[in-house]
C-alpha cells in the first residue's frame, strides 16, 4: 500500500470547517483513499473513502485532487466531539486476499476542536 | 449494522498469567479478523490476521506462541496473551471484514481492550 503523509496536529474552532490534508504521491491507480478517526481510548471509526471523485456522506466530504496525489477530508461544522486522531490510508479495495485488506495506519493528524 | 464488540473492555492481571480477549461481529459474518496493538501515543500496529477455520498469519516480530489467536466461527475470534508481562500492557483492538455484499472487504473495528499487566 502507498504511504501517506499527514500533519501531526491541527486545531479548529468549534462550528468552523476542519480541513485535514493528506499526501499520497505514490498512490496506484487501483488504490482507494480511506479516512478513519480514533477518539481517545476507542477503536477506529470509518469516515469515508473514495477513488477519484469527490465523495460526501453524513459525516464528512472527501476532496481528491485530479492527479490523486493528495486529498482533503472536510468536516463542515466541527464540534468538540470531533476531537480525535484522523488517519488517511490508501489501499486496494475489492480484493479477496488478506494483503489487500490490510489497513496500515500511519501517525495520523491529531485534531483538537476548541470552543 | 456492522457492529464489532470486544470483551472485556479492560482487564488488569498479574505478571505470568494468561488473558483472553474476545472479538465478535454482532450483525454480520466475518471470514477475516485482524488484531492490532496500540501503545500510548502511538498508532495502531497490526499483529495478526486470522481467517475462520485456519491458522492466523502473524506480522514480523509478533510471537505466535505468546499471542494465541483462535477464529473458530464466522462471528468470533479470540486473542490469548499467554504469560503476560508488564511490557504487554497495551490497547488491543480487533477488526472484522464482512463477507456479504453489504460489508464485503470493509473493516469494522471493535472498541478495544485495555490490558494492564502488573
Amino acid at each position: 500500500d502507498a504511504k501517506t503523509t499527514q500533519p501531526t496536529s491541527m486545531d479548529c474552532a468549534e462550528g468552523r470547517a476542519a480541513n485535514l490534508p493528506c499526501n499520497h504521491s505514490t498512490i496506484s491507480g487501483n488504490e482507494y483513499v480511506y479516512w478513519y478517526r480514533q477518539i481517545h481510548s476507542q477503536g477506529p471509526q470509518y469516515i469515508i473513502h473514495g477513488l477519484k471523485n469527490n465523495e460526501t456522506n453524513e459525516m464528512a466530504s472527501l476532496i481528491i485532487t485530479e492527479d490523486r496525489k493528495s486529498s482533503t477530508l472536510i468536516l463542515p461544522h466541527a464540534t468538540l466531539r470531533d476531537t480525535a486522531v484522523y488517519y488517511c490510508i490508501v489501499r486496494v479495495a475489492g480484493v479477496s486476499n488478506n494483503a489487500g485488506n490490510m489497513l496500515t495506519f500511519g501517525g495520523g493528524t491529531r485534531l483538537m476542536v476548541k470552543p | 449494522g456492522a457492529v464489532v464488540s470486544q470483551h472485556p473492555s479492560w482487564v488488569i492481571c498479574k505478571s505470568g498469567t494468561s488473558v483472553k480477549i474476545e472479538c465478535r461481529s454482532l450483525d454480520f459474518q466475518a471470514t477475516t479478523m485482524f488484531w492490532y496493538r496500540q501503545f500510548p501515543k502511538q498508532s495502531l500496529m497490526l499483529m495478526a490476521t486470522s481467517n475462520e477455520g485456519s491458522k492466523a498469519t502473524y506480522e514480523q516480530g509478533v510471537e505466535k506462541d505468546k499471542f494465541l489467536i483462535n477464529h473458530a466461527s464466522l462471528t468470533l475470534s479470540t486473542l490469548t496473551v499467554t504469560s503476560a508481562h508488564p511490557e504487554d500492557s497495551s490497547f488491543y483492538i480487533c477488526s472484522a471484514r464482512g463477507i456479504d455484499r453489504t460489508y464485503y472487504n470493509e473493516q469494522f473495528f471493535g472498541p478495544g481492550t485495555r490490558l494492564t499487566v502488573l
